[in-house]
């Protein structure tokens, strides 16, 4: 079965310092991967995706991330963190075959000034 | 331009209630998907509709179901409501088209629906 796992429920930064968000999927294919954030009420908005080619995959806000098959990891990274960058971020897993995706359960990011 | 609307905002329902969420999708789009978001977790997903039809279906009981209207809009039902259906719905629309995921999701704000 597809899943995927956020060990860190919440993480603290200060505010410049380098970030790194773990995700860890579990997909009997190639997937396709994703970051999303969502700041208090609001939806979900995209950070960046990887479907094939290049590993290291660049997003919005100055976000990128790894794909790692032989660790099923997903790692999200930020050189420099600013305080509006504090929001819960979901890593995700998708099929392809229709719009069903997978969602961990999110890591919640605090900034300190 | 427009994003994707979703309405109400906010919605309170008793138990054993039933409740229709309604979403606009970006215009353009053909694929709509819900999704529900309980707190504290991250969002599930309950159908996809492109071109009116259903093209996947979460593991949600039968309580739930959605339609498609020619406009490419959409509706979620919930029948009986129970106080485990208390979270945030969220749609999201892509132009779907031969990409699948490729195309990416744009989701709504969601309605937040409370079940006392």
């Amino acid at each position: 079965a597809q899943s995927v796992t956020q060990p860190d429920i919440h993480i603290t930064v200060s505010e410049g310092a380098s970030l790194e968000l773990r995700c860890n999927y579990s997909y009997g294919a190639t997937p396709y991967l994703f970051w999303y954030v969502q700041s208090p009420g609001q939806g979900l908005q995209l950070l960046l995706k990887y479907f094939s080619g290049d590993t290291l995959v660049q997003g919005i806000k100055g976000f990128e991330a790894e794909f790692k098959r032989s660790q099923s990891s997903f790692n999200l990274r930020k050189p420099s963190v600013h305080w509006s960058d504090a929001a819960e971020y979901f890593c995700a897993v998708g099929r392809g075959r229709d719009d069903k995706i997978i969602f961990g359960k999110g890591t919640r990011l605090h900034i300190l000034p | 331009d427009a994003g994707v609307t979703q309405s109400p905002t906010h919605l309170i329902k008793t138990r054993g209630q039933h409740v229709t969420l309604r979403c606009s999708p970006i215009s353009g789009h053909k694929s709509v998907s819900w999704y529900q978001q309980v707190l504290g977790q991250g969002p599930q997903f309950i159908f996809q509709y492109y071109e009116k039809e259903e093209r996947g279906r979460g593991n949600f009981p039968d309580r739930f179901s959605a339609r498609q209207f020619p406009n490419y809009s959409s509706e979620l039902n919930v029948n009986a409501l129970l106080l485990g259906d208390s979270a945030l719905y969220l749609c999201a629309s892509s132009p779907r088209g031969d990409r699948g995921l490729r195309s990416p999701l744009h989701f709504g704000n969601g309605t937040r629906l409370t079940v006392t």
